[in-house]
């Protein structure tokens, strides 16, 4: 059973350049939830998506977007990348009825 | 506004001794959930253990339990017999209700020593 997985690994940006993060939920999950985690610090809730729909967000910019497709993978694109935006980006899935969130590994963005 | 405080930025434990990293929180709400979640070096953000509020029950999963106290809003984890392998940062999580994002501490470091 494939856990979460995210693409890329590691990835390094310019300022103002835009990116795209992506994330395969566990098997039979429906429900993706995506974070940011600074350096030190705990993961921020960036949005939730569900049916395809953002169905909750955090407190981020509207430089931070996302998309859910048929098949319950998820994208996070962040525009007009910024040097604060350098962080360990984190996926999670779950089913919609279910209480557990599991992460994938992460994806390094670093911004220069 | 859900909050989670963990006032033990580092820890350390002898190998086969037993340690307890503190957790406090804060929500206006009486359904609610709340994890610790380890983070090892290699990233991975791994599920140690979870308590629903409406359980009086302290949570156990072998060597991990927890002290929930509800009326004091603190939910402390144990780690009996530590292993190398618990080193790691570990993370006090809440989440209201079944729907809602997790609301993630600052962490706490844990160091295992042979």
């Amino acid at each position: 059973d494939a856990g979460v997985t995210q693409s890329p690994t590691h990835l390094i940006k310019t300022r103002g350049q835009q990116v795209t993060l992506r994330c395969s939920p566990k098997s039979g999950h429906d429900t993706v939830s995506w974070y940011q985690q600074a350096l030190g610090q705990g993961p921020q809730f960036i949005f939730q998506y569900y049916e395809e729909e953002e169905r909750q967000r955090g407190n981020f910019p509207d430089r931070f977007s996302g998309h859910q497709f048929p098949n319950y993978s998820s994208e996070l694109n962040v525009n007009a990348l910024l040097l604060g935006d350098s962080a360990l980006y984190l996926c999670a899935s779950r089913w919609a009825s279910g209480d557990t969130q599991y992460f994938g590994p992460g994806t390094r963005l670093t911004v220069l | 506004a859900q909050t989670v405080t963990q006032s033990q930025p580092e820890m350390s434990v002898q190998e086969a001794e037993t340690v307890t990293l503190s957790c406090t929180y804060d929500t206006s709400e009486s359904d609610y959930y709340l994890f610790w979640y380890k983070q090892p070096p290699s990233r991975q953000m791994i599920l140690v253990i979870r308590q629903e509020a409406y359980k009086q029950q302290n949570a156990t999963e072998n060597r991990f339990s927890v002290n929930f106290q509800k009326a004091a809003k603190s939910f402390s984890l144990k780690i009996s017999d530590s292993q190398l392998g618990d080193a790691a940062m570990y993370f006090c999580v809440i989440r209201e209700g079944s729907q809602g994002n997790l609301i993630f501490g600052k962490g706490t470091k844990l160091s295992v020593k042979p």
